[in-house]
């Protein structure tokens, strides 16, 4: 167990709706990225959040958007889905300083129809 | 564009003999290397790092072998153990740009034979 969270597991969802993806860091790490998991590919760096503050941001479509709260959980919003958005959506975690490696969460399995 | 390339997408092994992962880079940019394992409906675990001023670092029966000038580094997993049996990834990131996120490969599927 790393110590990350992701909620939900899995979401069906349709073309064209907008859901909600959750993530609660490792105790402790103000850090938090998302990567994108699609079919026989590595992960996709979407975008990094440090206490609060976006710190990088990789290949993330417009209709995609995150955002770290105050207690330092990270949600990320996806809209206007379409088939294409299916993959299995990461979390990570880790303390922001260079040469830490990072915590994944066991990831939400998205599935748009 | 895969700046990270894994161009072995699964491996078979004898249990007890060695596990050699490969793993190439574009970016020159890179000072920094990981391997994770990841099973079935888990995210992925980290293994091993390696920073560029290095170009060997063993944590038990893992060692990662960097060789900059080709822009290669591999994973040796000795012995293999059927419990190694997952998919490994190669990622890299470039700190010294302040960046800290991770750029992976398509991962390798390594299968420990018993």
């Amino acid at each position: 167990d790393s110590g990350v969270t992701q909620t939900p597991k899995h979401l069906i969802t349709a073309t064209g709706q907008r859901v909600t993806l959750r993530c609660s860091p490792r105790s402790g790490d103000l850090s938090v990225y998302w990567y994108q998991q699609s079919l026989d590919q590595g992960l996709q760096f979407l975008i990094q959040y440090y206490n609060g503050e976006e710190r990088a941001k990789g290949n993330i479509l417009e209709r995609f958007s995150a955002q770290q709260f105050p207690d330092l959980h990270s949600e990320l919003n996806l809209s206007s889905l379409e088939l294409g958005d299916s993959a299995l959506y990461f979390c990570a975690s880790n303390g922001g300083t260079p040469y830490n490696e990072q915590f994944f969460g066991p990831g939400t399995r998205l599935t748009v129809l | 564009d895969q700046q990270v390339k894994q161009n072995s997408p699964s491996l078979s092994v004898q249990e007890g003999r060695i596990s050699i992962l490969n793993c190439d880079y574009t970016n020159s940019m890179f000072d920094y290397f990981l391997w994770y394992k990841k099973y079935p409906a888990e995210g992925p675990t980290f293994l091993i790092s390696i920073s560029s001023i290095k170009d060997k670092n063993e944590d038990g029966r893992f060692t990662v072998f960097l060789n900059k000038s080709a822009k290669h580094l591999s994973l040796h997993i000795v012995p293999s153990q059927p419990g190694d049996s997952a998919v490994y990834f190669c990622a890299a990131s470039s700190l010294s740009t302040g960046a800290n996120n991770l750029f992976f490969g398509t991962g390798t599927r390594l299968t420990v034979i018993p």
